[in-house]
């Protein structure tokens, strides 16, 4: 997605917090999803953040959203080696309800 | 909570041969179901909007004449893929939405399993 950028790699070792960042450049956006895919697997939803929250956290997982700058990031505390898998960040794109992704992050947890 | 159910998740066909996909709603109707595409390292393209009883809407840039939709009951979307070729090889991806606000997120997007399709 162009409007919708994150990193494409991270390296953690297990046990440590990774932080997955992303930028965005439709304001407009209502709602805000941090998604997980696994080898070969479709798309599981982690969280989703509403547009008029600044932090949402769940259990391991928090979510930031900085609406001033466009940057939507998500902590991952304590990772694990199951935690290795892609990350996306998507916005709903209100007008059409269209879910917009971003490029994806591979986070990869070194044991 | 909603589970989309994505068929087959491994094809391999040859060059100018169809092939099909389905994307069905186990327990939830879905007015709308969208298809994806993923190469290899990239993110999640929109190919199309499902629409029940309508015609899809293709993405800028999706031959519609290449990749039917048809969605044709609440609970079924399917995709063809018409004389494919080696660069139609690609991940496929559907997602569905509740027809009535359910689910635990907003608009409930459920996403299937995804198909690879490998064309020789």
């Amino acid at each position: 997605g162009e409007d919708v950028e994150q990193s494409l790699f991270l390296s953690v070792r297990e046990g440590d917090s990774s932080v997955i960042n992303c930028t965005y450049t439709d304001s407009s956006s209502t709602y805000l999803y941090w998604y997980k895919q696994e080898p070969g697997a479709g798309l599981q939803l982690l969280t989703y953040i509403f547009s008029n929250m600044d932090m949402k956290q769940d259990q391991r997982l928090t979510v930031l959203l900085n609406k001033k700058d466009k940057h939507l990031s998500l902590r991952i505390a304590d990772t694990q080696t199951g935690d290795s898998a892609i990350y996306f960040c998507a916005h709903l794109r209100d007008s059409s309800y269209k879910l917009i992704f971003g490029s994806g992050t591979r986070l990869l947890v070194r044991p | 909570g909603a589970v989309v159910s994505q068929h087959p998740s491994r094809v391999i066909c040859k060059s100018g041969t169809s092939v099909k996909i389905e994307c069905r709603s186990l327990d939830f109707q879905a007015t709308t179901m969208f298809w994806y595409r993923q190469f290899p390292k990239q993110s999640l393209m929109l190919m199309a909007t499902s629409n029940e009883g309508s015609k899809a809407t293709y993405e800028q840039g999706v031959e519609k004449d290449k990749f039917l939709i048809n969605h044709a009951s609440l609970t079924l979307s399917t995709l063809t893929v018409t004389s494919a070729h080696p660069e139609d090889s690609s991940f496929y991806i559907c997602s569905a939405s509740p027809t009535s606000s359910q689910g635990e997120d907003p608009y409930g997007y459920t996403f299937g399993s995804g198909t690879r399709l490998t064309v020789v």
